[in-house]
């Protein structure tokens, strides 16, 4: 098996502060993704990556950059950190086109 | 676009009842349909997924879920609840042309009570 590890697992910044949450997979998946959960609202996708280096935007990307150098990682951050960004943020890896994503345990951003 | 409905936000029943969690879809083309768990203050695990064959799917820990083209839905189902079941539940759809690009529903908290 694999696991999928997220840093911080706690982010607190200030409104306007550049944040940045990182993600690592030992699955030797090719995608990954960043969602937002809000409470009440599921799940939302942020970017995902299907492979070393390609970005690809999801249906919350505004406000957000992210980085995939390597395949076993993704980041993701926050450009200008708003009081209402305050969420859940979730990482997952897929293999091959199996419609089952892996998820780590999530980095809970607060932001004052 | 695909799109995921679930109806139920809270549910509560007692241990050994059972539970059955309403999903609903749309899209008009070959789908992945999946169940995910959610535990408190931790990230989402993989219950059970359908793309094709038999409508009704085993999962872990005794949940199935039953895939009705007809009524566009993918209801999870258990027959007796224990109060480790206690959990937010995701419904998620993908496109098979779209590859793992998964749609979540809002989630269903299920609370058990002993």
């Amino acid at each position: 098996g694999g696991i999928i590890t997220q840093t911080p697992k706690f982010l607190i910044g200030q409104e306007g502060q550049k944040l940045t949450l990182k993600c690592q997979q030992n699955f030797n998946h090719d995608t990954m993704y960043w969602y937002r959960q809000d409470s009440g609202k599921g799940l939302r996708l942020i970017y995902y990556s299907i492979t070393e280096n390609d970005l690809q935007k999801g249906d919350l990307s505004e406000g957000y950059d992210a980085s995939r150098e390597k395949k076993s990682s993704f980041s993701l951050t926050v450009t200008s950190a708003q009081k209402n960004e305050m969420a859940v943020f979730l990482c997952a890896s897929s293999g091959e086109n199996t419609g089952q994503l892996y998820f780590g345990e999530g980095s809970k951003l607060t932001v004052l | 676009t695909q799109t995921v409905s679930q109806s139920d936000a809270h549910v509560t029943v007692f241990e050994g009842d059972s539970v059955e969690l309403r999903c609903n879809y749309s899209y008009g083309g070959s789908i992945y349909l999946s169940w995910y768990i959610q535990h408190h203050g931790r990230g989402l695990q993989f219950l059970l997924k359908y793309y094709s064959g038999n409508p009704v799917v085993q999962g872990v820990n005794g949940f199935e879920a039953e895939f009705s083209k007809s009524d566009s839905s993918f209801h999870l189902r258990k027959a007796s609840v224990h109060w480790s079941d206690s959990a937010v539940y995701f419904c998620a759809v993908s496109a098979h042309s779209a590859g793992n690009k998964l749609t979540f529903g809002i989630g269903t908290r299920v609370l058990v009570r002993p």
